[in-house]
């Protein structure tokens, strides 16, 4: 069964620094890029930002909102996708979802979505 | 970043019907949509991706068509079981958007 199993969430003051994992199962882990996607309380769902597998350089994107202060890596030998997420401020309070994303590829162009998806993991940014 | 806006909000309905919620695109997304169903306190699941293609072991009731920037997910015959918040999302970007979600309540 293809699984994702998010870890890591919790209480944190602002400013402070939090790593989410993601465990995967089920699935060739390397052979596909990963992204997290959070969800604020009674809100929509963001993309956050994701990380390409190793064929495809293992480079990473990210939201505006998040760029310079999330890191997202990977860990191929233990199936587990990590995001580091620095600098936490109020409005990053939510669920955290990491999702398998699928690529379909076309003449020199690449185009990913979110197949999979793990339960979530709660992050809550509070003094 | 592409803007994604779906229309309605919020829709009742009964259990038999078929409903339609839209979602348009600020820019043209060829055919690279997805849609998502999502319980409250669950994950979102994969309903439809590329505009139409059904993901496996979703039930036939569900369809999606449109490109460029008009897009439609229909819901025939309306369970139970459909009532529940949806989301369409762009994929033609690395950096995906989503709409902010269509309620479905029962009427």
């Amino acid at each position: 069964e293809v699984q994702l199993v998010e870890s890591g969430g919790g209480l944190v003051q602002p400013g402070r620094s939090l790593r989410l994992s993601c465990t995967a199962s089920g699935f060739t882990f390397g052979d596909y890029a990963m992204s997290w996607v959070r969800q604020a309380p009674g809100k929509g769902l963001e993309w956050v930002g994701f990380i390409r597998s190793k064929n495809y350089g293992g480079t990473t994107e990210y939201a505006a909102s998040v760029k310079g202060r999330f890191t997202i890596s990977r860990d191929d030998s233990k199936s587990i996708a990590y995001l580091q997420m620095n600098s936490l401020k109020t409005e990053d309070t939510g669920v955290y979802y990491c999702t398998r994303d699928t690529l379909i590829t076309m003449v020199r162009a690449y185009y990913y979505f979110m197949d999979v998806w793990g339960k979530g993991t709660t992050v809550t940014v509070s003094s | 970043d592409i803007q994604m806006t779906q229309s309605p909000s919020t829709l009742s309905a009964s259990v038999g019907d078929r409903v339609i919620v839209t979602c348009r695109a600020s820019q043209s997304i060829s055919s690279w949509l997805a849609w998502y169903q999502q319980k409250p306190g669950k994950a979102p699941k994969l309903l439809i991706y590329k505009a139409s293609s059904l993901e496996s072991g979703v039930p036939s009731r569900f369809s999606g068509s449109g490109s460029g920037t008009e897009f439609t997910l229909t819901i025939s015959n309306l369970q139970p079981d459909d009532f529940a918040t949806y989301y369409c999302q762009q994929y033609n970007s690395y950096s995906r958007t989503f709409g902010q979600g269509t309620k479905l309540e029962i009427k």
